[in-house]
């Protein structure tokens, strides 16, 4: 079956570092992967996508690599800042389950001043 | 385009009450979802619709939900009566066809039965 893994938060970082959030994923077929945003009171916003291997999805100074080898697709961000501060969503969208998306359980990001 | 609408902002509600959820989705989007989110157990797919037909319900989590889609501009999820473990926030969104699209979220009902 389908199914994101996102590493465990709540994640804090200082002003300016760098930023790594990872996600495996499992998939029957060919998935796009995409990155969704949600600042506090918000609903999720996209944030990046990838619809095939090796593609890198960028926006905002994050990216991620869609690796089928590793079944990755890692957020990253060079120097993150205070209004980075939010929860972050791996999902992935099946060809087979198109339609439905399954999302990863959130990782938390605090940056600090 | 002014994005997935979703009302109320809040609700608060007491135990036995039924409470209404409403929807609009982006005009063209061929599929609704609704989703709930709680600290416990994150985002949870309730249900979702494809051109206003409901075809996969298995998320609801028992008979007080019931969610509608009359046409392709408005959708209902409805609790009767709530309860006070269904406080959460409820998230519709909306998609078009294709792989390659996102989903479009709303902005959440934040419901509170107490």
């Amino acid at each position: 079956g389908n199914s994101v893994t996102q590493m465990e938060g709540p994640v804090t970082l200082s002003e300016e570092a760098f930023l790594t959030i990872n996600c495996t994923y499992t998939a029957t077929g060919y998935p796009s992967l995409f990155w969704y945003v949600q600042y506090p009171g918000e609903g999720l916003q996209l944030l990046l996508k990838a619809t095939k291997a090796d593609d890198k999805g960028s926006n905002k100074g994050f990216e991620a690599t869609y690796r089928k080898e590793t079944t990755s697709f890692h957020l990253e961000k060079g120097s993150v800042q205070v209004s980075d501060s939010a929860v972050y969503f791996c999902a992935l969208s099946d060809q087979w389950t198109g339609n439905q998306f399954y999302f990863g359980t959130g990782t938390s990001l605090t940056v600090i001043p | 385009d002014a994005g997935v609408i979703q009302s109320p902002r809040h609700e608060v509600t007491e135990m036995g009450q039924e409470v209404t959820l409403r929807c609009k989705p982006i005009s063209g989007h061929d599929y609704l979802f609704w989703y709930r989110q709680t600290m416990m157990r994150g985002l949870e797919l309730l249900i979702y619709f494809n051109n206003n037909v409901p075809i996969d319900d298995s998320g609801m989590p028992e008979d007080r939900f019931s969610a509608k889609m009359p046409n392709a501009s408005f959708s209902t999820l409805k609790i009767q009566p709530s309860e006070p473990r269904d406080s959460a926030v409820y998230f519709c969104a909306s998609r078009g066809q294709g792989l390659d699209y996102g989903y479009t979220f709303g902005s959440g009902t934040r419901l509170t039965v107490v």
